[in-house]
């Protein structure tokens, strides 16, 4: 079974960093792009990052473009996002998505909370 | 700023058809945006029904199909049941600056 599982959201202070992690199982990771996409309280949702499947291409939207940053190990198959200068507006759900062969994303992770407040 | 439009809300009824659509702000969307749909219920995550416009993955019920209707990607389902009432959300792909955009979502309720 193809699973995701992330980890790592907790409450941080604004200006704060925090790294996620994704860990994955059931499917050979090496092969697929990974996604970040987020979902702020009672909002939709908004892709934030993706890489590649050797880590060689990563990209953001403008709004985490210089903030946040993707990697991977694909020896341990798990994905992490590094968020630095975090505002409220960073305030969401996470979930780590795997990406299809053709552009796009299949199996979504349960999310993990990341709470910016004072 | 690329802005992803579908209906706030729709209303069907139990057995009835419906369409769900998703327009882009840069014109008209074709198969190079690789639509995507995804289905999200109460507290659970989002699970994605389409990719790339028209495909279905094994979970998806045959009640759900994808399509490019009037310039728009389109959600149709049909022979709607009580367990489909849900906010749906459609993806685009803009390859040239590979982005993905969301659209607000559409709250779709069977009564």
């Amino acid at each position: 079974e193809v699973q995701m599982v992330e980890s790592g959201g907790v409450l941080v202070q604004p200006g704060g960093s925090l790294r996620l992690s994704c860990a994955t199982s059931g499917f050979t990771f090496s092969a697929f792009w990974m996604n970040w996409v987020r979902q702020a309280p009672g909002k939709g949702l908004e892709w934030v990052a993706n890489i590649n499947e050797d880590g060689s291409e990563k990209y953001f939207p403008d709004s985490v473009r210089g903030r946040f940053t993707i990697s991977r190990d694909n020896a341990k198959s798990s994905v992490s996002l590094e968020m630095n200068s975090l505002t409220a507006e960073d305030t969401a759900v996470y979930y780590c998505v795997r990406g299809t062969t053709q552009p796009g994303m299949d199996v979504w992770g349960q999310g993990t909370t990341v709470t910016v407040s004072s | 700023q690329t802005v992803v439009t579908q209906e706030p809300s729709l209303t069907v009824s139990p057995g009835g058809t419906v369409t769900l659509t998703c327009a882009s702000s840069t014109g008209a969307v074709t198969s190079g945006y690789f639509p995507s749909w995804f289905q999200q219920k109460p507290g659970q995550a989002p699970r994605t029904l389409i990719y790339s416009t028209i495909n279905r993955f094994s979970w998806t019920p045959a009640r759900f199909s994808g399509s490019l209707l009037g310039g728009k990607a389109a959600l149709t389902l049909s022979g709607v049941q009580p367990e489909d009432e849900a906010e749906y959300y459609c993806l685009l792909y803009y390859g040239a600056a590979h982005l993905w955009v969301s659209g607000g979502g559409t709250k779709l309720t069977v009564l």
